[in-house]
């Protein structure tokens, strides 16, 4: 199956500040079928990002997604403060789908 | 708008069963396949297994294959997870998912608040 790795762990950030998560696979993942969620405590999971790159129904433009092969990357432009949160990638090109084990952003 | 509302969850005994139910509402339930997808407790998320909107088609993750049985009933718009031969290592939370696609699992657009399940003695 396809591993996701996703880096950093854990991100430190102020609100405004920029955030970079990375989604790395171990195997090419078809077609850019690379999908980003955030997780509250407590909530469901939220989609996001699909197709590696378009926004969900409701997603701000302030989260934009990047990649193709195995490198994918979720950007936060200006962190907001309901923006900290769990954040988990999934492919859904290659069978069984699998999801990351998830980035934290937290307030520094 | 799109609603799902898991029941069925508990505390069950190792080696015991029992029956997940997802009501659905708010879009044309047997145009969507469906998933379950899993949270252990302070752990990330599994995809469990999926259905094609007919029905026909069903997935499942190699950890529960065997074990787990997804049904649909799209005359009630309700999913179903039977989980039979449950250990410790299947304590989560089960998110009932609607998927983007039509049968094979795809990105999940909607979900439910989550049911739990707790396997102990």
């Amino acid at each position: 199956e396809t591993v996701l790795t996703q880096s950093p762990g854990t991100l430190s950030l102020s609100p405004g500040e920029r955030a970079t998560l990375s989604c790395r696979a171990s195997q090419s993942v078809s077609s850019s079928y690379l999908a980003w969620y955030q997780q509250k405590p407590g909530q469901a999971p939220r989609l996001l990002i699909y197709g590696a790159s378009s926004r969900a129904t409701g997603t701000p433009d302030r989260f934009s997604g990047s990649g193709s092969g195995t490198d994918f990357t979720l950007t936060i432009s200006r962190l907001e403060p309901e923006d900290f949160a769990v954040y988990y990638c999934q492919q859904y090109g290659n069978s069984p789908s699998t999801f990351g084990r998830g980035t934290k952003v937290e307030i520094k | 708008e799109v609603q799902l509302l898991e029941s069925g969850g508990g505390l069950v005994q190792p080696g015991g069963s029992l029956r997940l139910s997802c009501a659905a509402s708010g879009f044309t339930f047997s145009t969507y396949a469906m998933d379950w997808v899993r949270q252990a407790p302070g752990k990330g998320l599994e995809w469990v297994s999926g259905i094609s909107g007919s029905g026909g088609s069903t997935y499942y993750a190699d950890s529960v294959k065997g074990r787990f049985t997804i049904s649909r009933d799209n005359s009630k718009n309700t999913l179903f997870l039977q989980l039979n031969s449950l250990s410790a290592e299947d304590t989560a939370v089960y998110y009932c998912a609607k998927d983007s696609g039509v049968s094979k699992p795809y990105y999940f657009d909607y979900w439910g608040q989550g049911t739990l399940v707790t396997v102990s003695s």
